[in-house]
């Protein structure tokens, strides 16, 4: 499959535990995002790398998010002391360069207990 | 600010009829691109099609075309003859090229049901 990969697809996580998820972006894609998506709207940009640089954060990134990309290859975000407001699905996208198509992973769908 | 408008949260249709999904965006930006996504119940999105601002050619692939005025800031998106397998939400996207970043901003979705 060379398409985008996350893992876990799934996470249940008490309040205050850390969690982290990985993206493996299409492998000559260059640009990464993340989004996150709640029930019944769209996707709301979080995150942009173009190759190992993050160039671009949202506000909606607070502190206790944050996202890396070693080598320019695959990326992770963390969220720290997790919050019920940070229940959704966290999606990754990849495209090969700006104005192109992103293609999405199936993304994680983190639940907050 | 960018922004998309996707004024149907919901459509209900019987197969094989023709539904239209509306798009309204706006920029500031001269030279943006627009998409269409589809989100079926697995969740994950798939690439339908993407625009530049350049090009207002409409396009057909199949069953399915699109309608892109810049005059009304419009880009809706038509199936022909649908189908159950149609049943998703599907998303209007705009990316703007005054950054570098190309990120894209997303309507709020329609969720269409394609019923037998």
């Amino acid at each position: 499959d060379t398409g985008v990969s996350q893992d876990p697809r799934h996470k249940i996580t008490k309040r205050g535990q850390n969690v982290t998820f990985r993206c493996d972006p299409i492998s000559e894609h260059n640009r990464l995002y993340w989004y996150r998506q709640t029930l019944g709207q769209g996707p709301e940009f979080l995150t942009y790398f173009q190759n190992e640089a993050q160039l671009e954060k949202s506000r909606l990134l607070s502190d206790r998010f944050s996202a890396e990309r070693p080598k320019g290859s695959f990326s992770t975000l963390e969220i720290q002391r997790t919050e019920q407001g940070d229940s959704a699905m966290y999606l990754c996208a990849s495209s090969l360069r700006g104005g192109a198509e992103a293609f999405f992973g199936q993304g994680t769908r983190l639940t907050v207990v | 600010a960018q922004k998309v408008t996707q004024a149907q949260t919901e459509i209900s249709v019987v197969e094989k009829e023709d539904v239209t999904l509306d798009c309204v965006y706006e920029t500031r930006d001269t030279t943006y691109y627009l998409f269409w996504y589809k989100q079926p119940p697995s969740g994950e999105l798939v690439f339908l099609i993407r625009r530049n601002s350049f090009d207002e050619q409409n396009e057909i692939s199949g069953r399915y075309s699109w309608n892109f005025q810049k005059s009304t800031s419009s880009f809706n998106f038509t199936i022909t003859a649908s189908q159950v397998v149609d049943s998703a939400v599907y998303f209007c996207a705009l990316s703007e090229a005054g950054g570098s970043n190309y990120k894209l901003t997303f309507g709020k979705g329609t969720l269409l049901t394609v019923n037998p």
